[in-house]
């Protein structure tokens, strides 16, 4: 397996663009995991799936932020309107289900919003 | 919020172990320690797990005290290329809080 695979890895984008974050997880994992890093606020959990349903989405900071994942293959992070405090490397991580599991992680997307 | 507490950072020279410490005075019986470390700009990177028995790999190795407030970290022989930011987390299931970590600097 290629492990997690994000796209694209390098986005710049202009304040009040649409942008989309793609993520493909390992085969046959039943989590997905959006991470935000920031220099500032180190990694964020944003918003988690198991088996394609959002469980926990507490950590999305705002409306402008949707995450859908409508296969077990495929997810999607969308920030609409963006803003410059968007700026973040984001990472998607996948795993099986267990009490004890180990999270794999994608290179991640390095969002530059100006 | 974090449950564990990390030195900032520390240096260790190349060859030599690196022993990084964690406490976790809180910790739950059912929770595990993780380890995870995240080398310059790439995604964090699995290193181990352990629940109340010390645990090797061919990463690491993970002692964990018996009261279980605190574990450490042990990379045998240090390289230059385990240079990195090393995070500790304690978890049941699959909700990893990351805390802000031990930079870890690896010296020649």
């Amino acid at each position: 397996d290629a492990g997690v695979i994000q796209s694209p890895r390098h986005e710049v984008t202009e304040m009040g663009q649409e942008v989309t974050l793609r993520c493909k997880p390992i085969s046959g994992h039943d989590y997905l995991f959006w991470y935000r890093q920031t220099m500032m606020r180190g990694l964020e959990l944003l918003i988690y799936f198991n088996n394609n349903v959002p469980i926990d989405d507490s950590g999305m900071p705002e409306d402008r932020f949707s995450a859908k994942m409508p296969n077990a293959s495929f997810s999607t992070l969308k920030i609409q309107p963006s803003e410059p405090r968007d700026s973040a490397v984001y990472f998607c991580a996948s795993s099986f289900w267990g009490a004890q599991t180990e999270a794999f992680f994608g290179q991640g997307t390095r969002l530059t919003v100006v | 919020d974090a449950k564990t507490t990390q030195p900032t950072s520390m240096d260790c020279a190349e060859g030599r172990a690196a022993n990084l410490p964690c406490n976790h005075s809180t910790i739950s019986g059912n929770e595990y320690v993780y380890w995870y470390r995240q080398i310059h700009s790439q995604g964090p990177q699995y290193i181990i797990h352990g629940l109340k028995n010390n645990e090797t790999n061919e990463m690491a190795s993970l002692i964990i005290t018996e009261d279980r407030k605190s574990s450490t970290l042990i990379l045998p022989h240090a390289t230059l290329r385990d240079t990195a930011v090393y995070y500790c987390i304690v978890s049941f299931g699959q909700n990893f809080v990351f805390g802000p970590g031990t930079r870890l600097s690896v010296l020649p």
